[in-house]
């Protein structure tokens, strides 16, 4: 199958500052790429849609000035938390959408973030 | 997308088959069933996907009943690193470009 890579896969960092977190899509190129949040023991929420070349589409509530999304390459895609905060701290995933008839997501490992 | 309703949690002996039950009665026509699973503190990993046909890939089978209005996972022998939480998705044609909208799932604990 289709491989994405994301990194860094931890992060601690002190609040204020910026941590930006890599997702690659490895073997494939994708014109589209989702950013999700999942809190402990909750399920996945889609955080924005990354498109190369263009802005991203953020979902309601989420603010586009503190998650910067920039997609510069078919095969990459960087999500920037600026001036983190400890209630950001999440297990941030992205995925990469293969092209076709019966085209399919496939999503990175994850990177665990930890603001102190 | 049409909304999809799991059991909480199912538990299966290993070396059994595990199935995986999945309702998703509004789904419309040109809906996909997607079944993904996230073992912990991993991603998500792809698993099948079907539109009205039964699928079989080399990790699982998907059965889809005639009116769509339900499918079930099949993993046919269920080992120890197959606890995960399963996911059920019906989603429009276009996984590249529509998000997945994932609900709570149904965590699976395979038992020795």
């Amino acid at each position: 199958g289709a491989v994405v890579s994301q990194h860094p896969s931890w992060v601690i960092c002190k609040s204020g500052t910026s941590v930006k977190i890599e997702c690659r899509s490895l073997d494939f190129q994708a014109t589209t790429m989702f950013w999700y949040r999942q809190f402990p023991k909750q399920s996945l929420m889609l955080m924005a849609t990354s498109n190369e070349g263009s802005k991203a589409t953020y979902e309601q509530g989420v603010e586009k000035d503190k998650f910067l999304i920039n997609h510069a390459s078919l095969t990459l895609s960087t999500l920037t938390v600026t001036s983190a905060h400890p209630e950001d701290s999440s297990f941030y995933i992205c995925s990469a959408g293969t092209s076709g008839p019966t085209d399919t997501q496939y999503f990175g490992p994850g990177t665990r973030l930890t603001v102190l | 997308d049409a909304k999809t309703t799991q059991p909480t949690s199912m538990d299966c002996a290993e070396g059994r088959a595990a199935n995986l039950p999945c309702n998703h009665s509004t789904i419309s026509g040109n809906e996909y069933v997607y079944w993904y699973r996230q073992i912990h503190s991993q991603g998500p990993q792809y698993i099948i996907h079907g539109l009205k046909n039964n699928e079989t890939n080399e990790m699982a089978s998907l059965i889809i009943t005639e009116d769509r209005k339900s499918s079930t996972l099949i993993l046919p022998h269920a080992t120890l690193r197959d606890t995960a939480v399963y996911y059920c998705i019906a989603t429009s044609g276009g996984t590249s470009y529509g998000k997945l909208t994932f609900g709570q799932g149904t965590i699976l604990t395979v038992h020795p």
